[in-house]
């Protein structure tokens, strides 16, 4: 069975320091692998996605993350907080088909202080 | 631009009672999908269909059924209902291969 790590469910950062949150998974088969961002009250929407193109996938809002196979992570990382960027992030993983079915991983959640 | 619509918003429940969480999408998609959030659990599935008359459970679903009779709805019902099942539940859809779901808002339901 696919499982993900999120280690940290809380994370504080600074108004324009690093953002980085940490995810590990185990799959016994190359892994689509997520990333999920939840703001307040409202359902997730997708940060980006790994695709086996590049280990480096660039996402929306200046979000990316680092696929690294032998350590089975996929670290999410933004060069300079702002604001907006408080919320909780989740990384997921993905069955292939038929089903597409999403393991989750606990959650962290962002807190930017000005 | 619809996307996925899950109705209603917030619910409370009385121990025992049944309900049925309603969704729907616009995006003919062939997937789609129950979770269920609880804090610091991240997201569980519930059930999940690939498509018109197939349905399957997932990690969680003692307590819940589902159906799915056209593409569009995929409703969640809950027969009796208990405080384990306070929660908040999103519905999503995918398309198949390595692709995106799509979430619905959420519905908020309190079992008392």
């Amino acid at each position: 069975a696919q499982s993900v790590t999120q280690l940290g469910s809380h994370v504080s950062v600074s108004e324009g320091a690093l953002v980085l949150l940490r995810c590990n998974y185990s799959s016994s088969v190359p892994p689509y692998l997520f990333w999920y961002v939840q703001y307040p009250n409202q359902g997730l929407q997708l940060l980006l996605k790994y695709t086996s193109a590049a280990t480096l996938v660039k996402g929306i809002n200046g979000f990316e993350a680092e696929f690294k196979k032998s350590e089975t992570s996929f670290h999410l990382t933004k060069p300079s907080a702002h604001m907006s960027d408080a919320a909780e992030y989740f990384c997921a993983v993905s069955d292939a088909d038929p089903g597409n079915k999403l393991t989750f991983g606990g959650g962290t959640r962002v807190l930017v202080k000005p | 631009n619809a996307g996925v619509t899950q109705t209603p918003k917030f619910r409370i429940l009385k121990i025992g009672q049944s309900m049925t969480l309603q969704c729907t999408q616009d995006m003919n998609h062939n997937y789609m999908y129950w979770y269920r959030q609880d804090p610091g659990m991240g997201l569980k599935l519930i059930y999940y269909s690939v498509g018109a008359g197939i349905t399957d459970k997932g990690e969680v679903p003692n307590g819940y059924n589902v159906s799915r009779s056209t593409t569009e709805d995929f409703p969640l019902r809950l027969e009796l209902a208990a405080p384990s099942q306070t929660s908040v539940y999103f519905c999503a859809s995918s398309r198949p291969g390595n692709t995106e779901a799509f979430f619905g808002q959420g519905t908020r339901l309190t079992v008392v």
